[in-house]
């Protein structure tokens, strides 16, 4: 079956540390995403890509780091830079030229402390 | 630039009752339009979508939309709520250029009542 993987589920890390969230997709879709939800605040737009070896910053990309080598594959890196990093991590991606619409993985929950 | 609006963060129905999920948007070409629904931990699924054409949408689960571009609306509906729509909603319009990202709003819990 097509689909988008993230893992893991839960993640726990200890304040200071980086840690890498994955996002894999078999949708042979050419954009990928990574989104943050918080409670109340909706999903936000941390960095996207179109294309292998290409990406943009979103909305909050202060913190996080991502990289394209696959097309596939769409990890992202949360830095001990990043202030807040307690949250909800979705991952999506879609065919770019069509109606945008976007599929989403089932979501990584970040806890650190 | 777009925005979104969802006005309501919480609605409360009856099972069986009638569900209205409101959402208005802003947008500077003509609008792509979404909504997702999100289960407890898990990531979203779309319900339904406006591109072009007929502005009412008709989605999964027996959800319809409908674009009314004079008031900028897209309100979600269901005519009888069942215990199994309790979740979240999110009202998504796109942007502009190739990436076409989304811009979401702040989402909508949804409660059925026995």
């Amino acid at each position: 079956d097509g689909g988008i993987t993230q893992s893991p589920k839960y993640l726990f890390r200890k304040e200071g540390q980086n840690v890498t969230l994955s996002c894999e997709q078999n949708l042979n879709h050419d954009a990928m995403y990574w989104y943050r939800q918080d409670p109340g605040q909706g999903l936000r737009l941390i960095y996207y890509s179109q294309i292998v070896n290409d990406f943009q910053k979103g909305d909050i990309a202060e913190g996080y780091s991502v990289s394209r080598e696959k097309k596939e594959s769409f990890p992202l890196t949360v830095t001990s830079a990043q202030k807040n990093p307690t949250a909800f991590y979705l991952c999506a991606s879609s065919i770019v030229r069509d109606s945008h619409e976007q599929y989403f993985g089932p979501g990584t929950r970040l806890t650190v402390t | 630039a777009q925005s979104v609006t969802q006005l309501g963060s919480h609605v409360s129905v009856s099972e069986g009752a009638l569900v209205l999920l409101r959402c208005n948007y802003s947008s500077s070409v003509p609008p792509y339009l979404f909504w997702y629904v999100q289960y407890p931990n898990q990531g979203l699924q779309l319900l339904l979508k406006y591109t072009t054409g007929a502005t009412l949408v008709k989605g999964i689960n027996g959800f319809e939309a409908e674009f009314k571009k004079s008031e900028t609306s897209f309100h979600l509906t269901k005519p009888s709520a069942h215990m199994s729509d309790a979740a979240e909603y999110f009202c998504a319009v796109s942007g502009t250029g190739s990436a076409r990202q989304l811009t979401f709003g702040s989402g909508t819990q949804l409660t059925v009542l026995p």
